[in-house]
């Protein structure tokens, strides 16, 4: 079966410190999605990349796909105590319909 | 309705319990998910449904858990016989369409099986 696998695990970094996040996938992705999930709460969205070599920034925060469409990376500028939380990478499998499975997470420390 | 909705926030059962979780999707909303996730894991893939039809059920980690949605709209998780290793967080999502669009998720239901 298809499956995500994310690096790193865990990671703290320094309040203004960049980070960089990866999702990967032995299989080209249909609709790659990043998800931020505070402790005990739900997912919320982030970005949605369908198109190889897209590019999407929101505020501080910019995710690619890259050509192949198997491998996505989430990279975080100058980073705030806002950041912290686990980042997870989704994407589509084809099933009858569509359904999203997910990676395990980063889990992201950032100290002030 | 606002968001997606999910009860009882918390639940607490023995073991050998029946238990029902429940999911109130966004209205409209066609796509149906639900995952488990345990402590310190990503969403785990349970089932999901297109209106009332469920189109994959293969996450289900056995027979003992069912889902159903039989209006297209409302869904509800069952567990019977709860054991120990149910104790997770069971997350619920919806989209309005069949595939290639952001889910909306719910904020879980935590269930410890003592």
């Amino acid at each position: 079966s298809q499956e995500l696998e994310q690096s790193p695990q865990s990671l703290i970094v320094q309040e203004g410190k960049n980070l960089t996040i990866n999702c990967t996938s032995s299989k080209t992705l249909y609709g790659l999605y990043w998800y931020k999930q505070k402790y005990g709460e739900g997912l919320i969205f982030l970005m949605m990349l369908q198109k190889g070599g897209e590019e999407k920034s929101h505020e501080k925060i910019t995710a690619k796909l890259d050509e192949k469409k198997q491998q996505s990376s989430l990279h975080i500028t100058a980073s705030q105590p806002s950041h912290a939380g686990i980042y997870l990478c989704g994407a589509d499998v084809a099933t009858g319909g569509f359904k999203t499975i997910f990676g395990a997470g980063t889990r992201l420390f950032v100290k002030a | 309705g606002a968001g997606v909705s999910q009860s009882p926030r918390y639940k607490v059962a023995k073991r050998g319990q029946d238990v029902a979780l429940r999911c109130d999707p966004i209205s409209g909303h066609v796509s149906l998910f639900w995952y488990q996730q345990a402590l310190g894991q990503g969403p785990e893939f349970l089932t999901y449904f297109q209106n009332e039809a469920q189109l994959d059920k293969s996450g289900l980690p056995s027979d003992r858990f069912f889902a159903e949605r039989p209006e297209g709209s409302v869904s509800t998780l069952k567990i019977q016989r709860t054991q120990q290793e149910d104790s997770a967080v069971y997350l619920c999502a919806s989209r309005p369409g069949m595939g290639n669009e952001k889910l909306f998720f719910g904020s879980g239901t935590q269930l410890s099986v003592l």
